[in-house]
């Protein structure tokens, strides 16, 4: 595709229900981050891959939160058991080797 | 742990102003900083990107300047239009090309 794309764009979870964000990179691109960006602040990173490598995940929060890239193209990321502190955007953005990095939309998730 | 910061938070100007958006970082061994507007609900689009080989960098009514030394970069845009109201972030790289954020610039341009 011509950009990086993610799905759904808005997502709406009672408290303790598990949901999956996906990203589509851009075609090609070997890197793969995760971002999340709560109201009024700065993105923030998740995790990383290398094509289907996860080769940092030092900013996922806690165990609830899991991504996965299987075959080094579409990533998920997954939350279990969402708590209201786990609202805000979720980015994704896809790069070639260490070149520009280009975002998606964003997912906006709302646990209520 | 690569910190930071953007000043200011926050601004209002009346369109045509010339205007000055500030960065700061502290780890002065960076690869590139990138800056970055965000609309409202919307995702990030890059607006330059500056190698750290690079004193500034243009593109149309934006340049962006980098002193690595002094671990700042100034966004500077010129005649501001109502389009351009939005939040600008800045953007530094670690070798792993994960990017450590300010909290960016809110900024509004009155017709």
């Amino acid at each position: 595709g011509a950009g990086v794309s993610q799905s759904p764009r808005y997502k709406v979870a009672k408290r303790g229900q598990d949901v999956a964000l996906r990203c589509d990179p851009i075609s090609g691109h070997v890197s793969l981050f995760w971002y999340q960006q709560a109201l009024g602040q700065g993105p923030e990173f998740l995790t990383y891959f290398q094509n289907e490598a996860q080769l940092d995940k030092s900013g996922l929060p806690s165990d609830r939160f899991f991504a996965e890239r299987p075959e080094g193209s579409v990533s998920t990321l997954k939350i279990q058991r969402t708590q209201q502190e786990d609202s805000a955007v979720y980015l994704c953005a896809s790069s070639l080797a260490n070149l520009e990095q280009f975002f998606g939309p964003g997912t906006r998730l709302t646990v209520l | 742990k690569q910190e930071v910061t953007q000043i200011p938070a926050a601004l209002s100007v009346p369109e045509g102003e010339n205007l000055v958006l500030n960065c700061s970082f502290t780890d002065s061994a960076i690869y590139n900083l990138q800056w970055f507007r965000q609309d409202p609900g919307k995702g990030l689009t890059s607006l330059l990107l500056i190698q750290s080989s690079q004193r500034e960098q243009t593109s149309g009514r934006l340049n962006a300047s980098l002193d690595k030394s002094s671990g700042r970069s100034t966004l500077y845009i010129a005649a501001s239009q109502p389009g351009d109201s939005a939040t600008y972030l800045c953007a530094v790289p670690d070798n792993f090309n994960k990017f450590y954020f300010g909290s960016g610039t809110k900024l509004n341009v009155k017709p």
